[in-house]
């Protein structure tokens, strides 16, 4: 099976720039999605790994090392509507179906004034 | 980009009755759909897998003959949530993927049951 590790919670100001790590264990290792959630409302895709290194979109960019098991969200210039809960999500081979995701327990990000 | 509808929305049934949520992909179509459940301040636990014409697959501690679930066209699956109890009460997400994507699902924007 899979397993995944964040943190539960990260609380930043304004204007800051937050790291969200995510370490995995798993076999059949594709790669590293991450999601959004806010209160009530469906996971949105972010970003996805399946190399090594850093991929960037706008304030968001994502890292992944396929040899740690280990990869990141950073979310730059923090805005109050990033307040959220962050989700990696492994997609590996899973006995159940090829290819689907596993999600981690989820980081809640509250953005200060 | 790419639309999943979930309907209803939200729903309260009493005990004991079914519930059918409906998941539409709405401007691609999705050979594999996915529906997962979501407790209050938790992760989303994938229930089970569904491809288009074919039997779902169930993840490990779901029932299937209590979560029945059809994926009958390249745009549609339902999960009929069967003689439902108050501890079914959870968020209903379901994905889809594009059957042109290597990797990218697309989620619903869930349906909240309350079983009563």
């Amino acid at each position: 099976g899979q397993s995944l590790e964040q943190p539960s919670e990260v609380t930043a100001v304004e204007g800051a720039i937050v790291q969200i790590n995510c370490t995995y264990q798993t076999s059949g290792f594709y790669g590293l999605s991450w999601y959004q959630q806010h209160d009530g409302g469906a996971p949105t895709f972010l970003s996805y790994n399946a190399l090594d290194g850093l991929e960037e979109t706008g304030r968001f960019s994502s890292f992944l090392s396929r040899s740690d098991s280990y990869g990141y969200l950073l979310l730059q210039e923090l805005q109050m509507k990033d307040s959220a809960s962050y989700f990696c999500a492994v997609r590996a081979i899973s006995s159940g179906s090829a290819r689907q995701l596993t999600f981690g327990s989820g980081t809640q990000l509250t953005v200060l004034p | 980009g790419a639309v999943v509808s979930q309907h209803p929305s939200w729903v309260i049934c009493k005990s004991g009755t079914s519930v059918k949520i409906e998941c539409r992909s709405l401007d691609f179509q999705a050979t594999t759909m996915f529906w997962y459940r979501q407790f209050p301040k938790q992760s989303l636990m994938l229930m089970a897998t569904s491809n288009e014409g074919s039997k779902a697959t169930y993840e490990q501690g779901v029932e299937k003959d209590k979560f029945l679930i059809n994926h009958a066209s390249l745009t549609l699956s339902t999960l009929t949530v069967t003689s439902a109890h108050p501890e079914d009460s959870s968020f209903y997400i379901c994905s889809a993927r594009d059957h042109n994507s290597t990797y990218e699902q697309y989620f619903g924007p869930g349906t909240r049951l309350t079983v009563t």
